[in-house]
């Protein structure tokens, strides 16, 4: 059974900080790792999708890296912005089974202080 | 361009009642999903529907929960005789399944279930 792990839960940085958020997962079959941000009270807005073919997606000033051998993802967010303050989900879709359900993590929770 | 929509925004019930949760997916895409987020549980997957195949239910997690969807486009998920450990925030999800490998999910706002 796929588990994603996200640690820490929760962080606080000061603006302007580079920060790097983490993501394992135990099955490395998988078709593709995407990232979410979650605002309170709001559904979820897709980051970057990484396919299993790929290590690394760029889209302003986040970049996610994929390390599928060893199970693990990075979303490296430069130059961290108040506006940046949410909870970050990753989630990967396995291979196993008929379904492409995703498999979440439980989410890094970010305040970035002005 | 319509993302993924939900309604209600938020539903309050007493314990007993059923309820109906309505999700309209992006126009084309062939694969829709339900989740649930409960406090301190994180994501969970209920049910996936893809195109004419029968569903997969295998994360629904009692027979009080049902779902389907109707002309490959809007979907129920109908909860009967609702306890207090439902109350959560149920999403929606659609992407269109071309390519496994690249097909995105895309979430709708979700609604949020209380349970008194």
């Amino acid at each position: 059974k796929q588990e994603v792990t996200q640690i820490p839960a929760a962080l606080s940085v000061p603006e302007g900080e580079n920060l790097v958020l983490n993501c394992s997962f135990t099955d490395s079959a998988i078709y593709n790792l995407q990232w979410f941000r979650q605002d309170p009270g709001k559904g979820l807005t897709s980051l970057l999708l990484i396919q299993s073919s790929q290590r690394e997606q760029t889209s302003g000033r986040l970049n996610a890296s994929l390390d599928k051998s060893s199970g693990r993802s990075t979303l490296y967010i430069a130059a961290s912005q108040p506006g940046d303050s949410a909870t970050y989900l990753c989630a990967v879709k396995g291979m196993t089974g008929a379904n492409s359900k995703l498999t979440f993590g439980k989410g890094i929770t970010l305040s970035v202080r002005p | 361009g319509a993302g993924v929509s939900q309604s209600p925004s938020n539903k309050v019930t007493e314990k007993g009642k059923d309820v109906e949760l309505r999700c309209d997916p992006i126009s084309g895409h062939t694969a829709l999903y339900w989740y649930r987020q409960s406090l301190g549980q994180g994501l969970e997957f209920l049910i996936y529907f893809q195109g004419n195949s029968a569903p997969d239910k295998s994360g629904l997690p009692s027979d009080r929960f049902s779902a389907e969807r109707t002309g490959g486009s809007v979907s129920t998920l109908t909860i009967q005789r609702t306890q207090q450990e439902d109350s959560a925030v149920y999403l929606c999800a659609s992407s269109s399944v071309r390519d496994r490998g690249r097909s995105e999910q895309f979430f709708g706002p979700g609604t949020r279930l209380t349970v008194l």
